[in-house]
């Protein structure tokens, strides 16, 4: 069975503090895609990042980091000096490859306040 | 492109009623899904289709129906609505594609059975 957990619910942090958002998957397939999206109060969801089981590098966009640790099973989200408008619901995702998506799984979300 | 389109982006129906929710992809990706997002639980799959003429279940089925007969569109159909399908409906599509599993969402449609 697959499943994506995301202990954390809400978060809540003042600007510019670094956050981590955990995300914990179960797969018993060799291969498969990690994913992270945004979806802020507009509602509309993002794709932020795409990661393939082959390739455990971990990835730095701008303030945006992602750490992923197969040994753990572990694909987290760090934002580094957090911003008012990181505030969203930000949903990890687990998919086999070559299925085209429709057997992605999600995670509850975390929701993230970030204060001024 | 207009990527994934949905329409209405809000509804309001009462108990019984019936209605579909049109999703349109302008991309010619052979995959659509159709998700719904309730607090606390993510998003999960409803029905899905790989490509014209060829639909699946999801994890949440009951209650709705598919059919897809072009690439282009794939419209979700609520029979008969229940208070229960209350929730934020998200179409989405992606390629068939080895390289690639990202989906790419339409704006969503927010109904409330009443």
């Amino acid at each position: 069975a697959q499943k994506v957990t995301q202990a954390q619910t809400e978060i809540s942090v003042v600007e510019k503090e670094d956050v981590t958002l955990d995300c914990v998957y179960e797969t018993r397939d060799t291969t498969y895609y990690l994913f992270w999206y945004k979806q802020p109060p507009s509602g509309e969801l993002v794709f932020l990042i795409r990661r393939n089981s082959f390739d455990e590098q971990n990835e730095i966009s701008g303030r945006y980091s992602w750490n992923f640790q197969k040994s753990t099973s572990s694909f987290n989200f760090t934002i580094t000096a957090s911003q008012v408008v990181d505030s969203a619901v930000y949903f990890c995702a687990l998919s086999p490859l070559n299925t085209g998506g429709f057997k992605t799984i999600f995670g509850a979300g975390t929701r993230l306040f970030v204060k001024a | 492109n207009a990527g994934v389109t949905q329409t209405p982006k809000f509804q309001v129906l009462k108990t019984g009623q019936s209605m579909t929710l049109q999703c349109a992809q302008d991309m010619n990706h052979e995959y659509m899904s159709w998700y719904r997002q309730d607090p606390g639980m993510g998003l999960r799959l409803i029905h899905y289709s790989v490509g014209a003429g060829i639909t699946d279940q999801g994890e949440v089925p009951n209650g709705y129906n598919v059919s897809r007969s072009t690439t282009e569109d794939f419209p979700l159909r609520l029979l008969s609505a229940a208070p229960s399908q209350t929730s934020v409906y998200f179409c989405a599509s992606s390629y068939r594609s080895e390289l690639y599993n990202e989906q790419f969402f339409g704006p969503g449609t927010r109904l409330t059975v009443l």
